[in-house]
């Protein structure tokens, strides 16, 4: 079993439409959590840290749910610029490296 | 923010020849570098950690002997591909951390490497 899965899509949505990504890990001392974004052929950018009580950054909205060892990211009013690889990330307390999942690719329509 | 420059963007290399790949950490400086491959629609995977001044750790399966990497410097980190053959073809990325936080990695643009 992978470390961390995700769903790899791809998801194909209309411009404004609200897109939601899941993600689960497997190691229950995963301490820190991320979602990246890779456009194709460029290196990961961090788009967000996703903490346990949820958090948003303007049209994104992250969830941690440790119990169920699930991140959910969330993106409302889709611009064509959304158009990316999605690449949930997951650190080991006490491990220096990122383990990152397989991606959800992500196209914006017009 | 944090800057990582990574050389060459790309490099096209025959089949046994040996290629050199540079990540440098531009205004900070990397305690710790990791090295990832990344094959086409396939996740990032880790080949190694390496701490300035000490030998890299590879991750499992991953050879030592054919992946050189040097740190020598809190700024510089630098791949070798040794002997390329066609199936190392991928892209090789190159990330750079300060310290110890989780949240503190900043990656280089990346480097597609063909071997023909």
């Amino acid at each position: 079993r992978k470390e961390v899965e995700q769903d790899p899509g791809p998801f194909n949505v209309p411009e404004g439409a609200t897109v939601a990504f899941n993600c689960t890990y497997s190691n229950s001392a995963s301490q820190s959590f991320f979602w990246y974004r890779q456009d194709c052929r460029k290196e990961p950018k961090l788009l967000m840290s996703v903490y346990s009580s949820g958090n948003e950054d303007g049209r994104f909205t992250a969830q941690l749910n440790r119990a169920s060892q699930y991140i959910s990211l969330l993106i409302r009013d889709s611009k064509l610029s959304d158009s990316a690889t999605y690449l949930c990330v997951v650190n080991t307390r006490g491990a220096q490296k990122l383990v990152f999942g397989q991606g959800t690719r992500l196209t914006i329509n017009p | 923010g944090a800057v990582v420059s990574q050389h060459p963007s790309w490099v096209i290399c025959k089949s046994g020849t040996s290629v050199k790949i540079e990540c440098r950490s531009l205004d900070f400086q990397a305690t710790t570098m990791f090295w990832y491959r990344q094959f086409p629609k396939q996740s990032l995977m880790l080949m190694a950690t390496s701490n300035e001044g000490s030998k890299a750790t590879y991750e499992q399966g991953v050879e030592k002997d054919k992946f050189l990497i040097n740190h020598a410097s809190l700024t510089l980190s630098t791949l070798t591909v040794t002997s390329a053959h066609p199936e190392d073809s991928s892209f090789y990325i190159c990330s750079a951390r300060e310290g110890e936080a989780n949240y503190g990695y900043t990656f280089g643009s990346g480097t597609r490497l063909t071997v023909v």
